[in-house]
C-alpha cells in the first residue's frame, strides 16, 4: 500500500525566507506527483503536477522536484509571503491497467510571518 | 469556465438523520471522485466513478454510507443514519478519463456536523 509522508506537519518563517517542503512516498511505482495548497475551510487548489519522467516544474516562484527512485519530492517556495500561508499537500497518482487515484500525504501547515 | 460544485456548503443534523451531499462535476470530466478530510485521518478516499460506473468503493467506510452518479452531471453522497463521528468535510473532485495527466479538479467541500 502506498504511503505518502510530508515533514515537517507545520513550519513558521518570517516573510522573505525561501520555503522547502518535503515529500516521500514507498512505492516508486508512480504516474505523477501533485502538490495543492488549502486555505482554512477551502478546498484544494492544484499548483503543479510533476509527470513521473520529469525531475521538475517550475510556476512562478514555485519550483517541484522529484526524484522517483528515491520516494521523494520536494517543493520550493522563494521570498515567502504571508499570502504563502496554507496548507500544503502532496499527492501521488498510483493505479494501475490505465486508472489511477491519487494516495495524499498529511501535509505541511505553513505559516509566513510579516 | 464552472468548477466543480457542491452543496450544501454546510450542513448540521442530528444523529440518526439522513444527510445527502451533493456534486455537480465540470462539464466533460467523466470521473468523479468523494473524499473525506478530517484532522485525524487527514484527506480519505470514499469511491470514485468513470463514466458513472463505480470502480472502487472500498473506502466506503460501511453500509451507512451510498454513493450514486445517476448521469455525468451529478453525484450524491447519502449517509443513513449519520453519526457524530461522520462530522468531517467532504470534497468532490473531477478530471478527464483518460487522460494524459489524470490531473483532479476539487470542489469546496462539504462540511458536515453532526451533533
Amino acid at each position: 500500500k502506498q504511503e505518502v509522508t510530508q515533514i515537517p506537519a507545520a513550519l513558521s518563517v518570517p516573510e522573505g525566507e525561501n520555503l522547502v517542503l518535503n515529500c516521500s512516498f514507498t512505492d516508486s511505482a508512480i504516474y505523477n506527483l501533485q502538490w495543492f495548497r488549502q486555505d482554512p475551510g477551502k478546498g484544494l487548489t492544484s499548483l503543479l503536477l510533476i509527470q513521473s519522467s520529469q525531475r521538475e516544474q517550475t510556476s512562478g516562484r514555485l519550483n517541484a522536484s522529484l526524484d522517483k527512485s528515491s520516494g521523494r519530492s520536494t517543493l520550493y517556495i522563494a521570498a515567502s509571503q504571508p499570502g504563502d500561508s496554507a496548507t500544503y499537500l502532496c499527492a501521488v497518482n498510483v493505479g494501475f491497467s490505465n486508472d489511477y487515484k491519487l494516495s495524499f500525504g498529511a501535509g505541511t501547515t505553513v505559516t509566513v510571518r510579516a | 469556465d464552472a468548477g466543480v460544485i457542491q452543496s450544501p456548503r454546510h450542513e448540521v443534523t442530528e444523529m440518526g438523520q439522513e444527510v445527502t451531499l451533493r456534486c455537480k462535476p465540470i462539464s466533460g470530466h467523466n470521473s468523479l471522485f468523494w473524499y473525506r478530510q478530517t484532522m485525524m485521518r487527514g484527506l480519505e478516499l470514499l469511491i470514485y466513478f468513470n463514466n458513472n460506473v463505480p470502480i472502487d468503493d472500498s473506502g466506503m467506510p460501511e453500509d451507512r454510507f451510498s454513493a450514486k452518479m445517476p448521469n455525468a452531471s451529478f453525484s450524491t453522497l447519502k449517509i443513513q443514519p449519520s453519526e457524530p463521528r461522520d462530522s468531517a468535510v467532504y470534497f468532490c473532485a473531477s478530471r478527464p478519463y483518460p487522460s494524459l495527466t489524470y490531473e483532479q479538479y476539487f470542489g469546496p467541500g462539504t462540511r458536515l456536523t453532526v451533533t
